[in-house]
């Protein structure tokens, strides 16, 4: 089925180490993003992008990065992770900034 | 913040009882989107309705939208148990300035069978 794809499902990192969470989709949408969504504070938004080439930061960018070098992929890299790090991953796509947004089922990583 | 803000945060009804579900936010807005989140998935889109617009139904959905107020109401009409599930509101701004998508905190919607 067409859609999001991320990965892994779930990781335990210990502090220090970095990581990158993928995320692919496969409807041709110009407009990804990435959120955390952590208990009693809905989803934050960490980065996104409007189109492949450009990227901005959106609520809590710190400690993140990510990158669009396609329409495809939009990979969100963890330098050196932190405990307060530990959340839900999820990525979203949309065809432009108005319209809905698909999401993935989530990375659930936990930062030790 | 943009931040739209639902209210009740948490909601439990008996199964066949209406559903209803507020979002208030604090800006103008191009449209505004309802979602829903099953426990341990990602959101999935019920909903948009535009500014220009009043009501959207969607089988047992219906969403208003009052911009004087900057506010708007979800109803699920009959529920049924599948409905449990955390329900967002996301406010799509006007301008193209960079991230225009705000998303709630949600309700929690518990519907006993």
């Amino acid at each position: 089925t067409a859609g999001i794809t991320q990965a892994p499902t779930s990781q335990i990192l210990a502090a220090g180490r970095s990581m990158t969470l993928r995320c692919t989709q496969d409807m041709r949408h110009n407009a990804m993003y990435w959120y955390r969504q952590d208990l009693g504070l809905g989803l934050r938004l960490i980065h996104y992008s409007n189109t492949a080439g450009t990227t901005g930061k959106g609520e809590v960018p710190d400690g993140y990065s990510v990158s669009r070098a396609n329409t495809d992929d939009f990979p969100l890299t963890l330098a050196s992770a932190v405990p307060s790090q530990t959340s839900v991953y999820f990525c979203a796509s949309s065809r432009d900034a108005y319209q809905p947004q698909h999401f993935g089922d989530g990375t659930r990583l936990s930062i030790l | 913040s943009q931040q739209g803000e639902e209210d009740p945060q948490a909601l439990s009804i008996q199964e066949g009882e209406n559903a209803t579900m507020n979002c208030s936010y604090k800006t103008s807005i191009n449209n505004l989107q309802w979602y829903r989140q099953n426990s341990g998935r990602g959101l999935v889109h019920l909903i948009l309705i535009r500014s220009n617009e009043r009501e959207k139904h969607s089988g047992r959905l219906r969403v208003t939208l009052d911009t004087s107020k900057k506010s708007s109401s979800l109803l699920i009409t009959a529920s049924r148990a599948a409905d449990t599930a955390s329900y967002f509101c996301a406010t799509v701004l006007p301008a193209n300035t960079g991230n225009q998508f705000y998303f709630g905190t949600g309700t929690s919607l518990t519907v006993i069978p």
